[in-house]
């Protein structure tokens, strides 16, 4: 059981905008920054969002974060065949002292 | 650039305990002050799991429904930086990842996030 909570799955057609959730609580996403990571089929997850909204260099513009309370959205637009992938979402917990995650969203490109 | 590499068994025994080395390249622990160095795992199709965190001077943290069964060490001679679990189960069946951190000890996020590979490790009789 994940201690973020993300919808198990979501799906788009290319060109399309789709949004992936993640909530938590006060102690994690209601108070530290949230991240998302990218995970293709058989690879390491890769940083795709940092600190609610910063993407790494290399990152499209098409990928987008935000948060508010105790809940995140990454945003997807003009959506690709090669966003097909697992996306978690991460953040700091205060109480744990360490990272928590969610659980994962499959992302399927029909 | 920072490349990480975990090494170890890919399967161990039940009650048995695991050992896993990740040796960094492309630079030094002792040159990456502001970071802790992670072990991450992910049971096959499922999600990640923070396991814990060192920093290069040794302190750790550890997530507290494993602390138990943790221990994390560091060798910055050696470039290198080590997980063992003991009391294995069949739960703990996963690919293990090590990566950097790219949470500062200050706190700050930034955009320099390195993983290796991973290693998958079976725990079976």
């Amino acid at each position: 059981q994940s201690v973020l909570t993300q919808t198990p799955s979501a799906s788009g057609t290319p060109g399309q905008r789709v949004t992936i959730s993640c909530s938590g609580s006060s102690s994690n996403i209601g108070s530290t920054a949230v991240n998302w990571f990218q995970q293709l089929p058989g690879t390491a997850p890769t940083l795709l969002i940092y600190n609610n909204d910063e993407r790494p260099s290399g990152v499209p513009d098409r990928f987008s974060g935000s948060k508010s309370g105790t809940s995140a959205s990454l945003a997807i637009s003009g959506l690709q065949s090669e966003d097909e992938a697992h996306y978690y979402c991460a953040a700091w917990d205060n109480s744990l002292n360490g990272w928590v995650f969610g659980g994962g969203t499959k992302l399927t490109v029909l | 650039h920072l490349q990480l590499q975990e090494s170890g068994p890919g399967l161990v025994k039940p009650s048995e305990t695991l050992s896993l080395t990740c040796t960094v390249s492309g630079d030094s622990i002792s040159r990456n002050p502001s970071y802790y160095w992670v072990w991450i795992r992910q049971p096959p199709g499922k999600g990640l799991e923070w396991v814990g965190s060192v920093y290069y001077s040794g302190s750790t943290y550890y997530n507290p429904s494993l602390k138990s069964r943790v221990t994390i060490s560091i060798d910055p001679s050696r470039n290198q930086f080590s997980l063992k679990l003991s009391s294995m189960t069949a739960a703990d069946t996963a690919v293990y990842y090590c990566a950097r951190d790219f949470r500062t000890i200050s706190a700050v996020l930034t955009p320099q996030n390195y993983w290796g590979q991973g290693t998958l490790v079976t725990v079976s009789s």
